[in-house]
């Protein structure tokens, strides 16, 4: 059961170049999440999809588009890249039971190992 | 004012020493409170959910204080691998989104 799985692990680009972050889990949670991680900025949301066929906005999302291809995988798309967006890159998901009454373990998000990217 | 806020420390606790920070958070309408631990260059995981009434995890123990709108962590008995960041999340009213705080860089040290 590998969890979230995240690809690649690094990557340096240069200004202007693009690329996607692939994103999956394994374990059949509705909701998946992108966020960034900068020092003294803790992790901001990008973009999350509460289920197949769905995707919203988080807290920082411009530059960035995302993809929730199926229920297993979610990509973050950089089609112009900048300097700005040099950062540390997790994927999440967590469970969401739709029509019954919230259970707090059902918040929990799951992380994959993150993406270290640079843009020179 | 930041949504979610937390002293970033570094925290230097000497091994064996009990340790306490808090984290406080603007929005009163949060539901669900969580405590992650974040080792440097790793993803965050999970260390424990915070209950209303305070919940006890081995030697961690968390406490929610709705009044003030805070929660705290504390750490007993520190170990030299209680050295991580520990990042304090919470749920608004709706939807699945967690806030993070910036997290408390916590030392333990010989």
């Amino acid at each position: 059961n590998a969890g979230v799985t995240q690809t690649p692990k690094f990557q340096v680009l240069k200004t202007g170049q693009s690329m996607t972050l692939q994103c999956a889990q394994d374990m059949n949670h509705n909701s998946m999440y992108w966020y960034r991680q900068d020092p003294g900025m803790g992790l901001r949301l990008i973009y999350y999809s509460a289920s197949e066929g769905t995707t919203d906005k988080g807290e920082v999302p411009n530059g960035y588009n995302v993809s929730r291809l199926n229920k297993r995988e979610f990509s973050l798309r950089l089609e112009s890249a900048a300097p700005s967006q040099t950062s540390v890159y997790f994927c999440a998901s967590s469970a969401l039971e739709s029509g019954r009454a919230w259970i707090q373990t059902k918040n929990i998000q799951y992380f994959g190992a993150g993406t270290r990217l640079s843009v020179l | 004012r930041k949504e979610v806020e937390q002293d970033p420390g570094p925290f230097n606790v000497p091994e064996g020493a009990t340790v306490a920070f808090n984290c406080t958070y603007s929005n009163s309408a949060s539901q669900s409170f969580f405590w992650y631990r974040q080792d440097c260059r790793k993803e965050p995981k999970l260390l424990m959910s915070v209950y209303s009434s305070g919940n006890e995890d081995g030697r961690f123990t968390a406490q929610l204080n709705r009044a003030s709108q805070y929660i705290s962590l504390l750490i007993r008995d520190s170990k030299l691998s209680d050295s991580a960041t520990y990042l304090c999340a919470l749920k608004g009213a709706a939807g699945n989104k967690l806030t993070f705080g910036g997290g408390t860089r916590v030392l333990v040290k010989p």
